[in-house]
């Protein structure tokens, strides 16, 4: 069965530092990664999708890579903001078609100004 | 603007109530989600469509009801059997089987049973 971690549930760091979030899988078998972004009471918003074939996905100041072979996958965040500030889920993707997602719990982002 | 609408956004039910939680998406997409979200916890899935009039359960179906008699909507039924019901819920969609695979989320009903 496919467990997806996310270490550590919280982090806070000063504004304008590049931070790496972590997201470990225990199953290889995956067909994507998404990881998502969550501000408190709200839906998910996806920030990146990584095919298995892929290395890694870049979207402004964002930077997400996989590998699958350690079951890992990381999320890059250079020069961080007051705004992003949020909790930010993993997701693997483990059955194509269906779009079956086994997501981490998170990891609670604060950027202090 | 196109996009995922859930009601209610909060609701408040007694123990022994079955309530129903809805979810309408006008972006023309073939699959629909539903996943619960418990504090510190990721999502977990509780029912899945891929096309109307067909559903199938997901890991947390237990309690839980479903019907897919349009494209664009999927209720979510949570029945007196569900044994912990709060919980806030969430609707996603996605094009399928063509498309990209990215979900589309809903904003989210919060459940609490007094």
């Amino acid at each position: 069965k496919q467990e997806v971690t996310q270490i550590p549930a919280a982090l806070s760091v000063p504004e304008g530092e590049n931070l790496v979030l972590n997201c470990s899988f225990t199953d290889s078998a995956i067909y994507n990664l998404q990881w998502f972004r969550q501000d408190p009471g709200k839906g998910l918003t996806s920030l990146l999708l990584i095919q298995s074939s892929q290395r890694e996905q870049t979207s402004g100041r964002l930077n997400a890579s996989l590998d699958k072979s350690s079951g890992r996958s990381t999320l890059y965040i250079a020069a961080s903001q007051p705004g992003d500030s949020a909790t930010y889920l993993c997701a693997a993707g483990i059955i194509q078609g269906a779009q079956k997602l086994v997501f981490g719990q998170g990891t609670r982002l604060t950027i202090n100004p | 603007d196109g996009g995922i609408t859930q009601s209610p956004k909060y609701l408040f039910r007694k123990e022994g109530q079955n309530v129903t939680l809805s979810c309408e998406q006008n972006l023309n997409h073939d699959a629909m989600y539903w996943y619960r979200q418990d504090p510190g916890q990721g999502l977990r899935l509780i029912y899945y469509s891929q096309i109307v009039n067909d559903f199938q359960k997901g890991d947390i179906a237990e309690g839980y009801s479903v019907s897919r008699e349009k494209k664009e909507s999927f209720p979510l039924t949570v029945t007196s059997a569900q044994k912990n019901p709060t919980a806030f819920y969430l609707c996603a969609s996605r094009a399928w089987p063509s498309g990209a695979n990215v979900l589309t989320f809903g904003a989210g009903s919060r459940l609490t049973v007094l």
